[in-house]
């Protein structure tokens, strides 16, 4: 079966960098883009950005420009977020989802929580 | 940017009511673009419907999506405890993808 399993919570302090990874299984990691999805605590959804782990071809949110990096290594089927220059607003849940192509994410990851404070 | 608005923002209905949910686009979307997501508290999101109308699979046949342009609706027309959640459509025509706010419907 479909699966993506994201790596645990973290407790980071402002200006620091994270760090989530998402390991999948059950389908072909190279035929599905995945997505980064985040949820501040109480709030709604919010697109961060996207990659194509057949190319590391890369589309990110223009609010995240410069802080974040999306990569993967296709040998053991992962995906990994890094966000840098953290602040108290980047506080949220964080979940990784696949999509085919430009369709809905369909599987999404148990979410990782990261923490951001001093 | 295509904003999202959601409402109601909540919806208080007993077992066996029917729930309409309406999503509005600031801008059209090309129906094949517009998802639903259904969350439950401490779970991540599940798509529901995809394309506007099509149930992802496992999704019962009392949800259904139907719209086009700016307008679209999730109804669920038999309203069970388990449905319970927040329901957030999503556009993915044009970057970035976006979410709307979240209607949180409640069972009585």
């Amino acid at each position: 079966q479909v699966q993506l399993v994201q790596s645990g919570a973290e407790v980071k302090m402002p200006g620091a960098s994270v760090m989530v990874s998402c390991k999948v299984s059950g389908y072909a990691f190279t035929g599905f883009y995945i997505h980064w999805i985040r949820q501040a605590p109480g709030q709604g959804l919010e697109w961060v950005g996207w990659m194509n782990p057949n190319t590391g071809g890369t589309n990110y949110a223009q609010e995240f420009e410069g802080r974040v990096t999306m990569t993967r290594d296709t040998s053991i089927s992962t995906a990994y977020m890094d966000l840098s220059r953290l602040t108290s607003d980047d506080t949220a849940v964080y979940y990784c989802a696949r999509a085919f192509g430009r369709s809905s994410p369909d599987y999404w990851g148990q979410g990782t929580l990261v923490t951001v404070s001093s | 940017e295509t904003v999202l608005t959601q409402s109601p923002g909540t919806l208080s209905l007993s077992p066996g009511e029917r729930a309409t949910l309406s999503c509005r686009a600031s801008q059209s979307v090309t129906n094949v673009y517009l998802a639903w997501y259904q969350q439950k508290p401490g779970r991540a999101p599940r798509l529901v419907i995809f394309d506007t109308s099509r149930r992802a699979t496992g999704i019962p046949d009392r949800f259904s999506g139907s719209g086009s342009g700016t307008d679209f609706t999730l109804t669920i027309s038999r309203l069970e405890p388990e449905d319970s959640a927040v329901y957030y459509c999503q556009q993915f025509e044009t970057s970035p993808l976006t979410f709307g706010g979240g209607t949180k419907v409640q069972i009585k």
